[in-house]
C-alpha cells in the first residue's frame, strides 16, 4: 500500500542555519506530494506541493522536488527563521482503483532558536 | 471568502454512543474530505466525498459512515464509539476531488470517548 516516511523530530536549529527535512515515499504509479504545515494554535496549511517528476514546489523560501527515482520529497530552506517553527508533514494523494487516497507522514516539528 | 469550518469545536462522549461531526467547505469548492488525527501523529485519511458521492476511502471500519450535502458541506458519523476514537477530525474541502488538488484544513474538532 501507500505509505510516507519523515524523518524523526524534533528538530531544533538556530537561526539562519540550514534546513533538512526527509520525506520517503512508497506509492505505485504517480503520486502528487505534498509539504503541510501547522503552526502553533494554527491549522494545518499548505506550504507546497508537486504533482509530477522533477518537479519543484517552492513557498516562503522553501523548495523540495519530486524525484522519482528516489521516491523522496525532502523540505529544504536555506536560513530558517523563529518565525518558521511549527510541524511539517509530508503527504502523497494517489487516486487507485478504489478512488482517492491520501497518505500523511507523522510530522516533524521544527523549533528555532534565535 | 469564508474558509473551512467544523462544528462543534470539542465533544465528550462515553463509549458505545454515537457522534456526528459538521463541516462546511470553503467557498466554490465541491470536494469534502475528513481525517482523524491522534495526539502527536499525522492525519489519517478516513474518505472523501465529490458532488455527494464516496469518492475515495481510507481503512476505518464501517462504523465510520458520512454523508456530502447539495451544499457540498459534510457529515461524519460514527457509531459504537470506541476509546481509540478519541482523536482530533480534521475536514478538508478541495476544488474538484482530484490527487493534485490543494486541501484547505479546518480548525477540527476533539472528540474525546470515556
Amino acid at each position: 500500500g501507500n505509505s510516507v516516511t519523515q524523518m524523526e523530530g524534533p528538530v531544533t536549529l538556530s537561526e539562519e542555519a540550514f534546513l533538512t527535512i526527509n520525506c520517503t515515499y512508497t506509492a505505485t504509479g504517480y503520486p502528487s506530494l505534498f509539504w503541510y504545515v501547522q503552526y502553533p494554535g494554527e491549522g494545518l496549511q499548505l506550504l507546497l506541493k508537486a504533482t509530477k517528476a522533477d518537479d519543484k514546489g517552492s513557498n516562503k523560501g522553501f523548495e523540495a522536488t519530486y524525484r522519482k527515482e528516489t521516491t523522496s520529497f525532502h523540505l529544504e530552506k536555506g536560513s530558517v527563521q523563529v518565525s518558521d517553527s511549527a510541524v511539517y508533514f509530508c503527504a502523497l494523494s494517489r487516486r487507485g482503483n478504489y478512488g482517492q487516497n491520501f497518505v500523511f507522514g507523522p510530522g516533524t516539528r521544527l523549533s528555532v532558536l534565535p | 471568502e469564508t474558509g473551512v469550518t467544523q462544528s462543534p469545536t470539542h465533544l465528550i462522549k462515553t463509549r458505545g454512543q454515537q457522534v456526528t461531526l459538521r463541516c462546511s467547505s470553503q467557498s466554490g469548492h465541491n470536494t469534502v474530505s475528513w481525517y482523524q488525527q491522534a495526539l502527536g501523529q499525522g492525519p489519517q485519511f478516513i474518505f472523501q466525498y465529490y458532488r455527494e458521492e464516496e469518492n475515495g476511502r481510507g481503512n476505518f471500519p464501517p462504523r465510520f459512515s458520512g454523508l456530502q450535502f447539495p451544499n457540498y458541506s459534510s457529515e461524519l458519523n460514527v457509531n459504537a464509539l470506541e476509546l481509540d476514537d478519541s482523536a482530533l477530525y480534521l475536514c478538508a474541502s478541495s476544488l474538484a476531488g482530484l490527487s493534485t488538488d490543494t486541501q484547505y484544513f479546518g480548525p477540527g474538532t476533539r472528540l474525546t470517548v470515556l
